[in-house]
């Protein structure tokens, strides 16, 4: 069981907008400790999407957005491209466990 | 341009002792706030995070595995090391080594991995 809890999947059509969700806790995400998004195809390095909630580097199109509210946050992914195809996991910190944890991952389709 | 690539033995046997090495390019571990992370993912599991050092040679690790890891780094070679003792096969993973940076925000030290190696499979056989 991961300390972040994602849904395992999510899919949409070419054009439409998904949003991934990452459940936490008060010793984390509710703490105040921000969230961090990363994009991962199978047998590559995960690639860095979002850090602080909601600021991407460079090269990341702004079609992806993060958002957080209380013991949760959220990945939003406008205007779909069937190369944003991949696995997406989420990053905070847990007081309580002092150390650095994930969400399980969800993965997206495009259909 | 920041790249990192792990490596390391693809088998060993339960009970050895697993050591990996992360060489990276692009920064450099004598730089202040720079930092490097161990995370591990088995197969069809979500990502665990191991083992930090810092620039300045602070070394944090996973609270349940802290009696196995040591994490070291011999800047010159630009590289950092990871050992971990008495493996088992539920330590079956592909492992990680990113680059770890920081920010304060809302309050604290914010940290996020910005450059990520691809991983080497490490199988542990009983």
């Amino acid at each position: 069981q991961s300390v972040l809890t994602q849904p395992p999947s999510v899919s949409g059509a070419p054009g439409q907008r998904v949003t991934v969700s990452c459940s936490g806790s008060n010793s984390n995400i509710g703490a105040g400790y921000d969230v961090h998004w990363y994009q991962h195809l199978p047998g590559t390095a995960p690639k860095f999407l979002i850090r602080g909630n909601n600021n991407r580097p460079s090269g990341v199109p702004d079609r992806f957005s993060g958002s957080k509210s209380g013991t949760s946050a959220s990945l939003a992914i406008t205007g779909l491209q069937a190369e944003d195809e991949a696995d997406y996991y989420c990053q905070s910190y847990d007081y309580s466990l002092s150390g650095w944890v994930f969400g399980g991952g969800t993965k997206l389709t495009v259909l | 341009q920041v790249t990192l690539k792990e490596s390391g033995p693809a088998l060993v046997k339960a009970t050895q002792t697993l050591t990996l090495t992360c060489t990276f390019s692009g920064f450099s571990l004598t730089t202040s706030g720079m930092r490097v992370s161990w995370i591990r993912q088995p197969p069809g599991k979500a990502l665990e995070w191991l083992a930090r050092i810092d620039w300045d040679d602070d070394k944090f690790y996973s609270t349940s595995l802290k009696t196995r890891l040591t994490i070291s780094k011999a800047t010159s070679k630009n590289q950092v090391v990871l050992t971990m003792t008495n493996m088992d096969p539920v330590d079956t993973a592909t492992y990680y080594c990113a680059r770890m940076r920081s920010y304060y925000g809302s309050g604290s030290n914010q940290y996020y991995f910005d450059y990520w190696g691809q991983g080497t499979l490490v199988t542990v056989s009983s």
